[in-house]
């Protein structure tokens, strides 16, 4: 069965400081892993993905990830954090040749001034 | 290009009372359908998927149930709603495995 684990439910950085939200992962079979990030009452945008290839890849707004078969993870990090990226962020995966997706519960970013 | 619409934004329902959520797609043929719920520190659980007219899957035991009477309509109901059933739900679509879902702006149902 498929798991998402993100550790820390909530996350704060000073803007300008570097941004890394952890994603863990169990897949029995090669995974399709995402980055989803939701803001305030409004549904989920994807932010990058990984399928096959490169293991790192880059999103929108300037994040990327990177898929770490031997650690089974995929971690999301920003360089420099903007008050704008404060936001909820969401860790997903799906088999290959799987109809589910199965989520995360979310890690919380706050962004200081 | 494709849409997915989802209403109503906000819902108050009593106990006890029954549910109807509709959620459609548009621009697509054939879609992988999902209805997930998000509740407070709780992530996203997926509820139930479709992969096509009338094939429902239940992810959870719960008060709820999933219709998918045209290709690209999707409807989660109950008969008699509980407490337990408040939270934001969300209907999405996807293509092919490997692609992103599509989220509607979703639904807050508040159960009173």
């Amino acid at each position: 069965a498929q798991s998402v684990t993100q550790l820390g439910s909530h996350v704060s950085v000073s803007e300008g400081a570097l941004v890394l939200l952890r994603c863990n992962y169990s897949s029995s079979v090669p995974p399709y892993l995402f980055w989803y990030v939701q803001y305030p009452n409004q549904g989920l945008q994807l932010l990058l993905k990984y399928t096959t290839g490169a293991t790192l890849v880059k999103g929108i707004n300037g994040f990327e990830a990177e898929f770490k078969k031997s650690e089974t993870s995929f971690h999301l990090t920003k360089p420099s954090a903007h008050m704008s990226d404060a936001a909820e962020y969401f860790c997903a995966v799906t088999h290959t040749g799987g109809f589910k997706t199965i989520f995360g519960a979310g890690t919380r970013l706050f962004v200081k001034a | 290009s494709q849409t997915i619409h989802q209403w109503p934004a906000t819902l108050v329902q009593p106990v006890g009372s029954p549910l109807s959520l509709e959620c459609t797609v548009e621009g697509t043929s054939n879609p992988n359908l999902y209805w997930y719920r998000q509740a407070a520190g709780r992530g996203l659980q997926l509820l139930f998927y479709s992969v096509g007219i009338g094939q429902i899957s239940s992810e959870v035991p719960q008060n709820l149930s999933a219709s998918r009477p045209q290709d690209r309509q999707f409807i989660l109901s109950s008969k008699k709603l509980l407490l337990s059933d408040s939270g934001f739900y969300l209907c999405a679509w996807r293509g092919t495995t490997n692609e992103k879902l599509f989220f509607g702006s979703g639904t807050q149902l508040s159960v009173l």
